[in-house]
Order: C-alpha cells, then sequence, then structure tokens
C-alpha cells in the first residue's frame, strides 16, 4: 500500500499567521487519467472530520479561500494564509489514487499559540 | 440538508460481531452518484478506511480487514449499514460513517464510540 507522511506532527501558531502542512506520498498519486486524488480534511475538536480540498488544490465547497493546497506527483502542502481561532484542530491528507483503499497521513495537529 | 447518524452498541464482548447502521436522512441513499462508506479510528490513531459500497450493493473492503467485514444497503430504510466480526479489543474505535464522492469522503456522520470489553 501506498504510505501517506505528514509534518510536522504538531504545528503551534500565532494568530494571523500562516501555516504550512507537508503530505508526502511514498508513490507518485497520479492517476491514469491524469489527475492526482490528494484530500485535505480538519477535524476540529468533538467535531466530525469535514473535507477541506480534493484533487490537490480544489477547495470544498464553503471552505474559506485563506486555505490552498498545492503540489504534484509525491509532494504535497496545504497552507492556510491567516490562521484564524477555527482552524485549530488535527488535519489529515489522504490519497484516493489507489483506492481501494483510501490511506490517510497521520495527522498533523495545529494549535493557536 | 444532508445528515448522517451512526447507531448501534456503544459495547461489545471481544470475539463477537460488531454491528452498526447509519441512517442517512436530507437525501437519497439511492439513484445518485455517491457511495456510503465507513471509517474508524481508534484511541490516539489515526484514521483507517474499513468498507465502500454503493445503493446497488457494490462493495469494497480495506484488505486488511476483509475477512471480517460485512457492509450492506438498505434503500427502503435509507440505511447503510456494518458488521465486523470476530472483534478484539484492537477494534475499540469511533466509527463514522461516510458519503462518498468521486475524490473519497466528501461527508462524514457525527462518529459513534465502540468499546470492545468484557
Amino acid at each position: 500500500d501506498v504510505v501517506m507522511t505528514q509534518s510536522p506532527l504538531s504545528l503551534p501558531v500565532t494568530l494571523g499567521q500562516p501555516a504550512s502542512i507537508s503530505c508526502r506520498s511514498s508513490q507518485s498519486l497520479v492517476y491514469s487519467d491524469g489527475y492526482t486524488y490528494l484530500s485535505w480534511y480538519q477535524r476540529r475538536p468533538g467535531q466530525s472530520p469535514r473535507r477541506l480540498i480534493y484533487k490537490v488544490s480544489n477547495r470544498d465547497s464553503g471552505v474559506p479561500d485563506r486555505f490552498s493546497g498545492s503540489g504534484s506527483g509525491t509532494d504535497f502542502t496545504l497552507k492556510i494564509s491567516r490562521v484564524e481561532a477555527e482552524d485549530a484542530g488535527v488535519y489529515y491528507c489522504m490519497q484516493a489514487t489507489y483506492w481501494p483503499p483510501y490511506i490517510f497521513g497521520q495527522g498533523t495537529k495545529l494549535e493557536i499559540k | 440538508q444532508l445528515q448522517l447518524q451512526e447507531s448501534g452498541p456503544g459495547l461489545v464482548k471481544p470475539s463477537e460481531t460488531l454491528s452498526l447502521t447509519c441512517t442517512v436522512s436530507g437525501g437519497s441513499i439511492s439513484g445518485s452518484n455517491f457511495y456510503w462508506g465507513w471509517i474508524r479510528q481508534s484511541p490516539g490513531e489515526g484514521l483507517e478506511w474499513i468498507a465502500t459500497t454503493s445503493y446497488k450493493g457494490a462493495a469494497y473492503y480495506n484488505p486488511s480487514l476483509k475477512s471480517r467485514v460485512t457492509i450492506s444497503v438498505d434503500t427502503s430504510k435509507n440505511q447503510f449499514s456494518l458488521k465486523l466480526s470476530s472483534v478484539t479489543a484492537a477494534d475499540t474505535a469511533v466509527y463514522s460513517c461516510t458519503r462518498d464522492d468521486s475524490y473519497g469522503p466528501g461527508y462524514w456522520g457525527q462518529g459513534t464510540l465502540v468499546t470492545v470489553s468484557s
């Protein structure tokens, strides 16, 4: 199975400052149709996960534009341009290129300093 | 507004079968381009995909759990279900049902904690 590796695992950020989370896959996530099925999820404390980004850089409906995704092949990044208090939680990358199975990264805990 | 609600016993004995149901409201489980799935998260662990089904019953399983898992769908009740047999303490987790689109789980239920203990 492909392995998804996130870094850092813990990310303290000051309000209003940018944040960046890296996700690396053990194999290229480019599917035979040319698309890359890499998503990002946010899990706020006490809430169910919410998808933020799909296909590397497409924001889901209702996701603030301070969230952006980028990358290609095996290296991907989730960026928050200016962190707000509601952004605290755990962020996961997930690959769907080699589904089944869906495989998630270990998670990155973003905390507000 | 779409809602997914998990239901089932919160406590299951070792070696028994865990059974959960996800009730879908605010949308039909059938006649759509969506799939329906289950994901779990053990305490202190990451997210683990368990299984996915279409409304017609085409099922896909995580190879690591395939021998113990059954996913099924009941379109008349707008529900889908999960059965996990021969459970051990390692199966203690929060189980969430999901609606999956072409890119993966796009909508999640709140999740339900299932503890395996005698």
